[in-house]
């Protein structure tokens, strides 16, 4: 069975610092990946995915992240947070091809902003 | 419009009572899914469906059942709703293509 970890329940970082959000899965062959951002009172926002090719992947409001097969991670990363950012982040993993039954997900990552 | 609407938004009801919370979705998708959110536990599937004759369970579906009244509409029944089905529910849809799933803004329900 798919699994993934979000070691992180909580990160703070300043305005204007970079992030990174760890995210490692537990699948048999390569996953399609995903990050979801849920602001407040939100519903979920895909941020970016990845499913095959470059293991680097660009996604909204400036976001990235990196797969990387040996280490079974799929990293988020933002080179400077802005207050707007403060939110949960999750990460999911689906099986490729479209067959899965939904997403597996982490448990989050919530990210506070400090000014 | 959004693409994929939940109703109601919110909604407070007491133990025993029966709910149905409502999905419709203008983004022509197969699949729909519905899945419950708990602090500190993520989203947990509850039940999904690939097209209106084919209804799944997930890994939390006891105590819901589901109708999937057209591809657009996929409601979610609570018969006689418990104070820990307080949680907060999401809608997806996905084309089956590429897993991408796509949400609702949620439900949050209070069972007292």
């Amino acid at each position: 069975a798919q699994s993934v970890t979000q070691p992180d329940i909580h990160i703070t970082v300043s305005e204007g610092a970079s992030l990174e959000l760890r995210c490692n899965y537990s699948y048999g062959a390569t996953p399609y990946l995903f990050w979801y951002v849920q602001s407040p009172g939100q519903g979920l926002q895909l941020l970016l995915k990845y499913f095959s090719g470059d293991t680097l992947v660009q996604g909204i409001k400036g976001f990235e992240a990196e797969f990387k097969r040996s280490q079974s991670s799929f990293n988020l990363r933002k080179p400077s947070v802005h207050w707007s950012d403060a939110a949960e982040y999750f990460c999911a993993v689906g099986s490729p091809g479209g067959g899965a039954d939904g997403l597996t997900f982490g448990k989050g990552t919530h990210l506070i902003i400090q000014p | 419009d959004a693409d994929v609407t939940q109703t109601p938004r919110n909604r407070i009801t007491k133990t025993g009572k029966r709910i149905m919370l409502e999905c419709s979705q203008t983004k022509g998708h197969d699949r729909m899914y519905w899945y419950r959110q708990d602090p500190g536990l993520g989203l947990q599937l509850i039940y999904y469906s690939f097209d209106v004759k084919d209804i799944n369970k997930g890994e939390i579906s006891d105590g819901y059942s589901v109708s999937r009244q057209a591809q657009a509409k996929f409601s979610l029944s609570l018969e006689s709703a418990i104070p820990n089905q307080t949680a907060l529910y999401f809608c997806a849809t996905s084309d089956g293509t590429s897993d991408t799933q796509y949400f609702g803004p949620g439900t949050r329900l209070t069972v007292l």
